[in-house]
């Protein structure tokens, strides 16, 4: 069956970066974008970005872009997401999810991770 | 930017109750929606895609319409598990997959 694990809750100080992981199982891992999703105490859900991991091209909202980046390791189908120059802001629960494509067209979020908490305190 | 909104924001229903969440879309968007439904410590489902297709696995009491800038998530019995927060997402822009506010349905 497919699953996306995340590994585990990271407490950071301000201007630190944080490196979060995704390690996909049950398919083929370099048949389907992997996109990263945020979600803050309370809040509603952020879109980040898109990685593909087959030919690692990446695609970031403008909100992120500088700040983040997405990476995979093939060989142990897992993707990573690194945010810098953490803020207070930005602490949320990070989730990564399976990007599918129907009739070639349409996206869709069909599988996701468990959700990482990443806590930005001094 | 494609800006996503929804209605009600929040709702009370009954288990056994119709419901219709509206999500809006600030420019066209085609059939390119998606329908999510989030419980408490949980991650998003994916219910419904390109706006009315069923997510394989989930009852057939939710049902998605419309297309161009206004659509709707209907769950035609609401039961116990249903109560969650659902959220619209558009896929028309790959630049920006924007997710709409969320609409919390809780037990009247």
């Amino acid at each position: 069956q497919v699953q996306l694990v995340q590994s585990g809750a990271e407490v950071k100080k301000p201007g630190a970066s944080v490196k979060v992981s995704c390690k996909a199982s049950g398919y083929t891992f370099t048949s389907y974008d992997i996109n990263w999703v945020r979600q803050a105490t309370g809040q509603g859900l952020e879109w980040m970005g898109w990685m593909n991991p087959n030919s690692g091209n990446t695609g970031y909202a403008q909100k992120f872009q500088g700040r983040v980046t997405m990476t995979r390791n093939t060989s142990i189908s897992t993707a990573y997401m690194e945010l810098s120059s953490l803020r207070s802001e930005d602490t949320a629960v990070y989730y990564c999810a399976r990007g599918s494509l129907w009739l070639q067209r349409y996206t869709l979020f069909d599988y996701w991770g468990q959700g990482t908490l990443v806590t930005v305190s001094s | 930017d494609i800006q996503m909104t929804q209605s009600p924001s929040s709702l009370s229903a009954s288990v056994g109750d119709r419901v219709t969440i509206t999500c809006r879309a600030s420019q066209s968007i085609s059939s390119y929606l998606n329908w999510y439904q989030q419980k408490p410590g949980k991650a998003p489902k994916l219910l419904i895609y390109a706006a009315s297709s069923l997510q394989s696995g989930v009852p057939s009491r939710f049902s998605g319409s419309g297309s161009g800038t206004d659509f709707t998530l209907t769950i035609s019995s609401l039961q116990p598990e249903d109560f969650a927060t659902y959220y619209c997402q558009q896929s028309y822009s790959t630049l920006l997959f924007t997710f709409g506010p969320g609409t919390k349905v809780d037990i009247k």
